[in-house]
């Protein structure tokens, strides 16, 4: 069974300020996939990285997938209080067929302006 | 291009009543996969379609099933609801078989009292 563990699962941050969130595993992933999701809406998809050591620029959201493909970051510049939400990695496995995602728990993100 | 969209987005039963949910895809994508989220666990795999055939199913039980007809509209029915099984269900369409990334649907929100 594949895992993907967040973190940190809750985070409260002040405008501007930097963070980062971490997605990781012991397995590997063919592709890792970052979403949003705000409340009552579903995940919005912001990202997929595929080859290890990837880096993917999305405004002020960085995206890295680990040389090994095991893990993932996501990586946010002076936050603004519209970055808040829940964020979800989701790895696609090597061994999984279809389009079968593996989710993180998911990490709350609250921007307080 | 319309997104995913799901029906109902609300509704509630009863223990012992059985459901069915209803997702239409992206135009043009063939692959629908449903999610099961809760607060406890996150979003947990159910099942995925493509070309009308179960390709993927999770650990659930066999009260959970689903279809996809030849448009890729998609239905998943739970029978003989549990207190449980209150949950966001939430649809996604993909591309094609095995492309990982993923399009999501607003959910439709399952309470069982």
């Amino acid at each position: 069974t594949q895992l993907l563990e967040q973190s940190p699962q809750f985070l409260s941050i002040q405008e501007g300020e930097n963070l980062t969130v971490y997605c990781n595993s012991s397995s590997v992933f063919s592709s890792l996939q970052w979403y949003r999701q705000e409340p009552g809406e579903g995940p919005v998809l912001l990202v997929t990285v595929v080859t290890g050591g990837e880096v993917k620029k999305l405004k002020r959201l960085t995206f890295q997938f680990g040389d090994a493909r095991k893990d993932s970051s996501l990586h946010i510049t002076a936050a603004q209080p519209g970055d808040t939400g829940l964020y979800l990695c989701a790895g696609a496995g090597e061994e999984t067929s279809g389009s079968r995602l593996t989710f993180g728990e998911g990490t709350q993100l609250t921007v307080n302006p | 291009k319309a997104g995913v969209t799901q029906t109902p987005r609300y509704l509630i039963k009863t223990r012992g009543q059985q459901v069915t949910l209803s997702c239409s895809p992206i135009s043009g994508h063939r692959s629908v996969s449903w999610y099961q989220q809760t607060p406890g666990q996150g979003l947990q795999f159910l099942f995925e379609y493509f070309s009308e055939t179960q390709r993927n199913k999770g650990n659930f039980p066999g009260r959970f099933s689903g279809r996809q007809f030849s448009n890729s509209r998609s239905e998943m029915n739970v029978s003989t609801l549990e207190l449980g099984d209150s949950a966001l269900y939430l649809c996604a369409s993909g591309r094609g078989y095995g492309t990982g990334e993923l399009f999501f649907g607003e959910g439709s929100r399952l309470t069982v009292l």
